[in-house]
């Protein structure tokens, strides 16, 4: 089975940077994705990893190490829009994907 | 392209009734799925298609039934409605390209079991 771990909540001051940070556990890794969610709305797809390192993406980074089964979400320049929750989800092997339950981002003036 | 699309938005359902809930995508994607949102929770994996003809379990699959006849649609079945299931369904699709992938969620379904 699978377990993913992310911090229930996070404060961050607008303008600033945030990291967010994912761990898991898995039986057969087959890529990582992060996910944006405002309330009362749909997840908005922000990244996939599936090899280690860092894809950027304008404001938005993510990381992967596969090996300590760790993944970071990276939010520059922070804005109040990115005050949300941000998902971390792993897709195992058989094509089964698994969200963790969420990082819930206020972001302060 | 509309993506992927929901039916209905809204339903209120009473214990013991049956329902559709209707998802459809026209991206050609090979994988689909079905997950529920509860108020201040994460998503949970009902069912998943990894193509047209093959489906499989969640992590919560009890209470529900899905198909996949064709790659554009996964519809999902409440057999026997039960309170429990009042949630927030999303229909989600997504296409694996090697070293890429992107997958893309539709608006919702809110139901409400009485």
């Amino acid at each position: 089975g699978q377990n993913i771990d992310q911090p229930t909540e996070m404060t961050a001051t607008e303008g600033a940077i945030v990291q967010i940070n994912c761990t898991y556990q898995t039986s057969g890794f087959n890529g990582l994705f992060w996910y944006q969610q405002h309330a009362g709305e749909a997840p908005t797809f922000l990244s996939y990893n599936v090899l280690d390192g860092l894809e950027e993406k304008g404001r938005f980074s993510s990381f992967l190490s596969r090996s300590k089964g760790y993944s970071y979400l990276l939010l520059k320049e922070l804005q109040m829009k990115d005050s949300a929750s941000y998902l971390c989800a792993v897709r195992e092997q058989g094509g089964k994907l698994i969200f963790g339950q969420g990082t819930e981002l206020s972001v302060k003036p | 392209n509309a993506g992927v699309t929901q039916t209905p938005k809204f339903r209120i359902l009473k214990i013991g009734q049956s329902m559709t809930l209707q998802c459809a995508q026209d991206m050609n994607h090979n994988y689909m799925y079905w997950y529920r949102q509860d108020p201040g929770m994460g998503l949970k994996l009902i069912y998943y298609s990894v193509g047209a003809g093959i489906t499989d379990k969640g992590e919560v699959p009890n209470g529900y039934n899905v198909s996949r006849s064709t790659t554009e649609d996964f519809p999902l079945r409440l057999e026997l409605a039960a309170p429990s299931q009042t949630s927030v369904y999303f229909c989600a699709s997504s296409y694996q390209d090697g070293y890429t992938d992107t997958q893309y969620f539709g608006p919702g379904t809110r139901l409400t079991v009485l």
